[in-house]
């Protein structure tokens, strides 16, 4: 099966400026989550969506960060204004079951976003 | 709240030796745990998760884990390692109830020829 794609692979931006990250999740994995990798740390649980509804966005800076799945397969992520500390690797992942602990997590190979 | 600590940085290892890579974590009521493994230019791939039942778990590439409640560790494990085992492994839990992962900062597996 396909895995998990996204795009861009790397980006550079300027604080301040707006962002975008594109996810396409494993064909029919109702569940897709976006997490932050900060260097030299876990990732970090963003949002988790449910099909086209948000599960959680408790750990989201809604000030700057949004997430959309508006039809329930494709994802995008932005970040507007940007932060030095926005500087990351941001990763997508899909699930068949919205349980965690009743299917495995599969990541996409990440956006490396470096902020100026 | 829920954590995850792997005390070493990097595990060094010869090839053919056994490979442990530590984990402790401090949840509050029982802990589900898993690893997962991350390659060079690659996504995070699970491994093996603990739920319930046997506290020895095997998972995908020949590595287990044990779940010890005394000791709040879930150690991973493989009895003899190869250089393609060379990656990026991260601990991770979540307390009944609860549907965050909670990563710790990982440890670089170098295994050498």
């Amino acid at each position: 099966e396909a895995g998990v794609a996204q795009s861009p692979r790397y980006k550079i931006i300027e604080k301040r400026q707006s962002v975008a990250f594109w996810c396409n999740p494993i064909s029919g994995h109702a569940t897709l989550y976006w997490y932050q990798q900060i260097l030299g740390q876990g990732p970090k649980l963003l949002i988790q969506f449910q099909n086209n509804g948000v599960v959680d966005d408790s750990q989201l800076p809604k000030d700057r960060f949004s997430a959309e799945r508006l039809k329930g397969v494709d994802s995008t992520l932005k970040i507007q204004p940007a932060k030095l500390e926005d500087s990351a690797v941001y990763l997508c992942a899909s699930s068949l079951d919205r349980l965690v602990m009743n299917s495995p997590l599969h990541f996409g190979n990440g956006t490396r976003l470096t902020v100026t | 709240a829920q954590s995850v600590a792997q005390p070493e940085d990097q595990v060094n290892v010869a090839e053919g030796n056994p490979l442990t890579v530590k984990c402790t974590y401090s949840v509050s009521g029982n802990p589900y745990l898993f690893w997962y493994v991350q390659y060079p230019n690659r996504g995070l791939q699970f491994l093996l998760k603990y739920i319930t039942g046997d506290n020895l778990v095997k998972g995908s590439y020949g590595f287990e884990a044990e779940f010890n409640k005394s000791q709040t560790s879930f150690h991973l494990k493989k009895p003899s390692a190869l250089v393609s085992d060379s990656a990026l492994y991260f601990c991770a839990v979540i307390p009944h109830g609860n549907n965050r992962l909670a990563f710790g900062k990982g440890n670089q597996v170098v295994v050498i020829p």
